[in-house]
């Protein structure tokens, strides 16, 4: 079982639609937890952060986290054609100071 | 510019050469790390330094790898007798203490030929 899973996608979604990015992480003692988007050849950037059960907001973007189920979601409302990247998903292991991904999710806007 | 930065930023050699590749982090950053990203893949954990103590060090990561971090600031990560599996963005991150995000640098990619 990979530490940090992610569907890779992609996800098409029609403008101003919201799009559902999941990821589930194996390790119970998992503290922080990540999300980064990359543009094509680019590197990753931060766009949320999230500790503590329950839904972190953030402008478009809200980051909700179930510890009990290992599953933390990123949800993007009224998507732009510019959100169009790829979303991964990163995690704190309990222990370790080492930021873990999964592989990422593709995400397409469709205009 | 403060942020993390990686130099070069793109690197073609031949099969069996060495290469070296530098990161500057953030400056009041403590912890550095270095990844490995292939196309379609997430970043890759290599090694990980606090301050200039490598702390942990992938099993996949062979022994043709070296990474240094000799007075706690700007790293090197050293490949040697590079083969075409080599060929990846190399990315470097750094934080502070705590639970904090990591900045990436813009990465080195690498291209052997």
């Amino acid at each position: 079982q990979k530490e940090v899973e992610q569907n890779s996608g992609p996800l098409s979604v029609p403008e101003g639609a919201i799009a559902s990015l999941n990821c589930t992480y194996s390790d119970r003692g998992s503290q922080s937890f990540f999300w980064y988007r990359q543009y094509s050849g680019k590197s990753p950037e931060l766009i949320m952060f999230i500790y503590s059960n329950g839904d972190k907001e953030d402008g478009r973007f809200t980051a909700q986290l179930n510890k009990a189920s290992q599953y933390v979601s990123l949800l993007i409302r009224d998507s732009q054609p510019s959100d169009s990247a790829t979303y991964l998903c990163a995690v704190t292991l309990s222990g370790y100071q080492k930021v873990t991904f999964g592989t990422g999710t593709k995400l397409q806007v469709i205009p | 510019d403060t942020g993390v930065s990686q130099d070069p930023r793109h690197k073609i050699t031949k099969r069996g050469q060495n290469v070296t590749f530098r990161c500057d982090p953030i400056s009041e950053h403590n912890r550095l790390y270095w990844y490995r990203q292939t196309l379609g893949q997430g970043p890759e954990f290599l090694t990980y330094f606090q301050n200039e103590a490598q702390l942990e060090k992938s099993r996949l990561l062979s022994d043709r790898f070296s990474a240094e971090r000799p007075k706690g600031s700007f790293s090197t990560l050293e490949i040697q007798r590079t083969e075409q599996g080599d060929s990846a963005m190399y990315l470097c991150a750094s934080r502070w203490t705590g639970d904090t995000e990591a900045f990436f640098g813009q990465g080195t990619r690498l291209t052997v030929v």
